[in-house]
This record gives structure tokens, C-alpha cells and sequence, in this order.
């Protein structure tokens, strides 16, 4: 079956960090592109983060830059959000996504894991 | 990186159709064809519906329909069904090889 299972969420204090990981099952991970979206509470989706399929492109949202890195381990089937100078703003649900091949859209999604920041 | 701009709600009798609108600019939604919809019930996780403007996945019904003018792309429910109430977001590649996604819609099935 193809997965995506998220872990790494929990309660941070702002300016805090936290490192999200997405373990991917059931496809040749090195072949896709992947994605981190997140949903805050009773929000829309917004796309955080992308990366090819080798990590040489990256791309993020602009409320994010300079704080987050998204990184993969191709040997372990992961993908990584490292987020830094986390603030109340980042408060959401992390999905993971995974790039439908040669489309620019989202076929398969984990079922997420809650950042929480707060004091 | 303004979200997509989309109607917050749509509703329908059973058996009527509903459209979705989608609205962005040319430096997304009318700069390429890489619109793609989702529907997301409560709880779960976001479904790929449409994907490309108008091609389905498969095992999406085809009472699901995508297509696109200008910088305004359409998702139509035909045959609406009580497990179509849900909400349905659009997203676009953008010319910043970013994705930005739409406000979402919420469809309630009357």
C-alpha cells in the first residue's frame, strides 16, 4: 500500500524548533518530488515546502523562508520539515504530499501531524 | 503569494450540478495548466479529484469535471450525490516554481 506517515508534531513555545518527518512506504521514493502542506485549525490548505526528487531544488512559501528547511534521506524513505523561530502563525496540521509523476499536483497525503506553538 | 480565490460556499438539490470557481492570476492559474482539486471531508486528509485542469485520477468518478479560461479555472459536480458534501480546495504551479493553493469551498448537498 501506497503511505506517507507523518510524526514529529507536538507543543513548542514560540522561537522554539521542532523537526518533522514523513516515512514514505509502497513506492520508489527517489522517483517523486514531495511536499509539506499544512492546515491551521478551521483553515484553508497552504503549501509550505517542495523538493525534487534529489533534494537539489527546494522551494518555500515566503512566511517561511529563512525558518524552515526541507530536506530528504532517499536510503531512509523520509522526508524532513526542520522548522526554527517557530511562531503562533505556524500553529497547523503537517501533511506530507507526494507530487503525482510529471504533474504538478498531489496524489498522495499523509494524514498529518499537529505543530502546536504557544506559550 | 495570494491564495486562489474561491466562492466559501456552494450548495445543491441532489441530482443538480454545481461549479467552482478558481480564481488567480497570470502568474499562476493562467500562466500554466497545472491546476489540480481536492476534496477534503472532515477530518481526513485532502483527495486529488482533478488534476492538470481537467484530467481525473483514476477511480474518481467522472460526475467530476475540471476545465479553464483565462485566469479562472472551474471544478462542476454533476449528478450531485450526498458524499460529495465536503470542501474543495484548487491549487495551481506558479511562476515562481512555488503551488499555491485556493480559499476553499465548502459544498453542502441540500
Amino acid at each position: 500500500e501506497v503511505q506517507l506517515v507523518e510524526s514529529g508534531g507536538g507543543v513548542v513555545r514560540p522561537g522554539g524548533s521542532l523537526r518533522l518527518s514523513c516515512a514514505a512506504s509502497g513506492f520508489t521514493f527517489d522517483d517523486f518530488a514531495l511536499s509539506w502542506v499544512r492546515q491551521a485549525p478551521g483553515k484553508g490548505l497552504e503549501w509550505v515546502s517542495g523538493i525534487n526528487w534529489n533534494g537539489g531544488s527546494t522551494g518555500y512559501v515566503d512566511s517561511v523562508k529563512g525558518r524552515f528547511t526541507i530536506s530528504r534521506d532517499n536510503a531512509k524513505n523520509t522526508l524532513y520539515l526542520q522548522m526554527k523561530s517557530l511562531r503562533a502563525e505556524d500553529t497547523a496540521l503537517y501533511h506530507c504530499a507526494r507530487d503525482q509523476y510529471l504533474s504538478e499536483a498531489f496524489d498522495i497525503w499523509g494524514q498529518g501531524t499537529m505543530v502546536s506553538v504557544s506559550s | 503569494q495570494s491564495a486562489l480565490t474561491q466562492p466559501a460556499s456552494v450548495s445543491g438539490s441532489p441530482g443538480q450540478s454545481i461549479t467552482i470557481s478558481c480564481t488567480g492570476t497570470s502568474s499562476d492559474v493562467g500562466g500554466y495548466n497545472f491546476v489540480s482539486w481536492y476534496q477534503q471531508h472532515p477530518g481526513k486528509a485532502p483527495k486529488l479529484m482533478i488534476f492538470d485542469v481537467s484530467n481525473r485520477p483514476s477511480g474518481v468518478s467522472n460526475r467530476f469535471s475540471g476545465s479553464k479560461s483565462g485566469n479562472t479555472a472551474s471544478l462542476t459536480i454533476s449528478g450531485l450525490q450526498a458524499e460529495d458534501e465536503a470542501d474543495y480546495y484548487c491549487s495551481s504551479y506558479t511562476s515562481r516554481s512555488t503551488r499555491v493553493f485556493g480559499t476553499g469551498t465548502r459544498v453542502t448537498v441540500l
